[in-house]
């Protein structure tokens, strides 16, 4: 079964330092790479997508993420963290099976706390 | 750890008729649940926010009396699609997060309707 795995439950980081959340997906062929934050009460955001060109995906609130086929990996990143940024991150695959789109998978999602 | 399910996983009906989808949470209380539809190759979009006990939250554009969110138990959200046409035709995915607390936010595993 096609799945998406995010590694790390927790990340504490001071505020100011760089950030990197991971995800791995499973799929032989490339998905739609997603990544999405809910901060506390409210619904899922999107950040950044990723559907096909430039491997490298630039999204809101300075967040980028990178696309790397021979690892699988759909990895958020943010060089300077803000305490605002504090929320849960979830990735997301969405596959394609023939030309027919799958179902859309999350991973169980990363906790991120901003220290001052 | 906890779970949400989500029923029916696909649903084909025809058009004019009504289809329900059920969330439940199935070991913890979730006084809040979230809507989702994605569209093809897009992102989701936020439909609703269900209160238990209350009326549901609808986001701008969605239209209320043809999605009808119904959260009447802490274990238990519903979406009614009602006169469905094909242009409903997506995935609708929910999500829960147990009452009080920083706790996990669970995905049900969606529900992919399609109406001919």
């Amino acid at each position: 079964a096609q799945s998406v795995t995010q590694p790390d439950i927790h990340i504490t980081v001071s505020e100011g330092a760089s950030l990197e959340l991971r995800c791995n997906y499973s799929y032989g062929a490339t998905p739609y790479l997603f990544w999405y934050v809910q901060s506390p009460g409210q619904g899922l955001q999107l950040l950044l997508k990723y559907f096909s060109g430039d491997t490298l995906v630039q999204g809101i609130k300075g967040f980028e993420a990178e696309f790397k086929r021979s690892q699988s990996s759909f990895n958020l990143r943010k060089p300077s963290v803000h305490w605002s940024d504090a929320a849960e991150y979830f990735c997301a695959s969405l596959p394609y099976y023939g030309g027919s789109q799958g179902n859309l998978i999350f991973g169980k999602g990363t906790k991120l706390s901003v220290k001052p | 750890g906890a779970v949400v399910s989500q029923h029916p996983s696909r649903v084909i009906c025809k058009s004019g008729t009504s289809v329900k989808i059920e969330c439940r949470s199935l070991d913890f209380q979730a006084t809040t649940m979230f809507w989702y539809r994605q569209f093809p190759k897009q992102s989701l979009m936020l439909m609703a926010t269900s209160n238990e006990g209350s009326k549901a939250t609808y986001e701008q554009g969605v239209e209320k009396d043809k999605f009808l969110i119904n959260h009447a138990s802490l274990t238990l959200s519903t979406l009614t699609v009602t006169s469905a046409h094909p242009e409903d035709s997506s995935f609708y995915i929910c999500s829960a997060r147990r009452t009080g607390g920083n706790s996990p936010l669970h995905f049900g595993n969606g529900t992919r309707l399609t109406v001919t």
